[in-house]
C-alpha cells in the first residue's frame, strides 16, 4: 500500500533553517514525490517536485531557499534562511497507478 | 502558468446533492489530467478523484466511490464533480488542481476552493 508518514510538527527560528521529512512506504522507495505548502488561511501551493535520486523541480516563483533531496525511502524539503510567511504546513505527496496520496502533513513554526 | 477556478459549493442537506465545476485557463487543458481534492475543516488534505485528459481513465477515494462522479468538458475547458447522497463528512474545501504531465503526478496548479456545507 502507498503510504507517505510526515512528522506531524517542526520548528526553527527565524532566520535558521528546517528539514522537513517524507517516507514512502515499503516497496515505493523509487517513487517521486511532491511539496506543497499551506499557509494559514489560504489554499495549498505546488513547491517542487522531487526525484528519487535528488534532483527536483520547482514550481514558479519558488524561492531559492527551497530546496529537495533524497535518500533512500526518505524525501527531504529543506528551507533555509526561515522567514514569518514560511509558517503552516507542508504536505507531501507522491502517485500510482489510479491512487494519489498525500502525507498527514506537518507543521511548520517559525520562532 | 495557467489558473484553474472553482466554483458551485454551497450549503446542502445530507442526502443531497451538489455539483461543482472547474474552469481552466491559460493552459492547454485537454493536455492534462484534472484532480479534486477536499480539506475538512482542520484536517489534511484528502485526494478524491482524478480524471485523464481524454477521460479515457477515472478513479476515486474509496470515501466517495459509487456517490461522486468526475467528468470534463475539454471543448469548454472545465472540470466537474457531480455529488450525491452527501454525509455530513463531505463537508469540506473543494480544490480543483491540474496535474503534470501523463505519466507524473504532481499537482502543479491549485484552484482556492469552494467550501462544501453538508448539514444533518
Amino acid at each position: 500500500q502507498l503510504v507517505l508518514t510526515q512528522s506531524p510538527s517542526a520548528s526553527a527560528s527565524l532566520g535558521a533553517s528546517v528539514k522537513l521529512t517524507c517516507t514512502l512506504s515499503s516497496g515505493h522507495s523509487t517513487y517521486a514525490i511532491a511539496w506543497h505548502q499551506q499557509q494559514p488561511g489560504k489554499g495549498p501551493r505546488y513547491l517542487m517536485k522531487l526525484n528519487s535520486d535528488g534532483s527536483h523541480t520547482k514550481g514558479d516563483g519558488i524561492p531559492d531557499r527551497f530546496s529537495g533531496s533524497s535518500s533512500g525511502a526518505e524525501r527531504y524539503l529543506t528551507i533555509s534562511s526561515l522567514q514569518p510567511e514560511d509558517e503552516g504546513h507542508y504536505y507531501c505527496q507522491t502517485w500510482g497507478t489510479g491512487i494519489r496520496v498525500f502525507g498527514g502533513g506537518t507543521r511548520v513554526t517559525v520562532l | 502558468e495557467g489558473q484553474v477556478l472553482e466554483s458551485g459549493g454551497g450549503l446542502v442537506k445530507s442526502g443531497g446533492s451538489l455539483r461543482l465545476s472547474c474552469a481552466a485557463s491559460g493552459f492547454t487543458f485537454s493536455d492534462f489530467s484534472m484532480n479534486w481534492v477536499r480539506q475538512a475543516p482542520g484536517k489534511d488534505l484528502e485526494w478524491v478523484s482524478s480524471i485523464s485528459k481524454s477521460s479515457r481513465h477515472i478513479y476515486y477515494a474509496d470515501s466517495v466511490k459509487g456517490r461522486f462522479t468526475i467528468s470534463r468538458d475539454n471543448a469548454e475547458n472545465s472540470l466537474y464533480l457531480h455529488m450525491n447522497s452527501l454525509r455530513a463528512e463531505d463537508t469540506a474545501v473543494y480544490y480543483c488542481v491540474r496535474e503534470e504531465r501523463w505519466p507524473n503526478g504532481a499537482f502543479e496548479i491549485w484552484g482556492q476552493g469552494t467550501r462544501v456545507t453538508v448539514s444533518s
